[in-house]
């Protein structure tokens, strides 16, 4: 069965710092990958996806990720980080042939930026 | 922002009483979806439909009941609350077929339920 592991539970940062969240997912075939963000007391909002190519994908608010397939991994990066992306972050995957679209979450990861 | 509504955003019931949270749309989207969201969990899936009175389990699916009679409506039924029910139940829609966006998918504002 897929699985999603986020490695962070919570992370704190300063203004401007960098930041990087991991993300590890077990299926051994094709996948659609995703992150979204919750921002506090809202609904998760699509961050990025990769669904094919460039493995470098760029989203809103100037986040990024990169699937590397060897790895099973898809870690959101942001050069650097401000008080407004206090949010949760969650990581996401399904198949691309699955009929059902059927998506598989990771735990999350609680990001809070200090002013 | 997709068109997802869900009713009531926020509920507070007794253990053993039936509860039914909403979810609508003004997508006319076939695929519909329930999750809850839990600290520690993040969001699991509980039913989903993929049409009018076509719905399947998803990972924690004891305790639930799901209905769609139209495909605007997808209606999440827990047919004896219990506390450990106690979450924020969101609903999603999948992207239209045919377009880029067939494989994400879209949440409503979420409904935040407590059993006491």
């Amino acid at each position: 069965a897929q699985s999603v592991s986020q490695h962070n539970h919570h992370v704190i940062l300063s203004e401007a710092a960098s930041l990087e969240l991991g993300c590890n997912y077990s299926y051994g075939g094709t996948v659609n990958l995703f992150w979204y963000v919750q921002y506090p007391g809202q609904h998760l909002q699509l961050l990025l996806k990769y669904f094919s190519g460039d493995p470098l994908v760029k989203g809103i608010k100037g986040f990024e990720a990169e699937f590397i397939k060897s790895k099973f991994s898809f870690n959101l990066r942001k050069p650097s980080v401000q008080w407004s992306d206090t949010a949760e972050y969650f990581c996401a995957v399904n198949s691309p042939g699955g009929s059902q679209g059927n998506l598989i979450f990771g735990k999350g990861t609680k990001l809070s930026v200090k002013p | 922002d997709a068109g997802i509504t869900q009713s009531p955003r926020h509920k507070v019931t007794e253990t053993g009483t039936p509860v039914t949270l909403r979810c609508h749309q003004t997508e006319n989207h076939r695929y519909m979806y329930w999750y809850r969201q839990d600290p520690g969990h993040g969001l699991r899936l509980i039913h989903y439909s993929y049409g009018v009175k076509d719905t399947d389990k998803g990972e924690v699916s004891d305790g639930y009941s799901v209905s769609r009679s139209k495909t605007e409506d997808f209606l999440l039924t827990l047919e004896s609350a219990t506390s450990s029910q106690t979450s924020v139940y969101f609903c999603a829609i999948r992207g239209a077929p045919g377009q880029p966006s067939y494989n994400e998918q879209f949440f409503g504002p979420g409904t935040r339920l407590t059993v006491l």
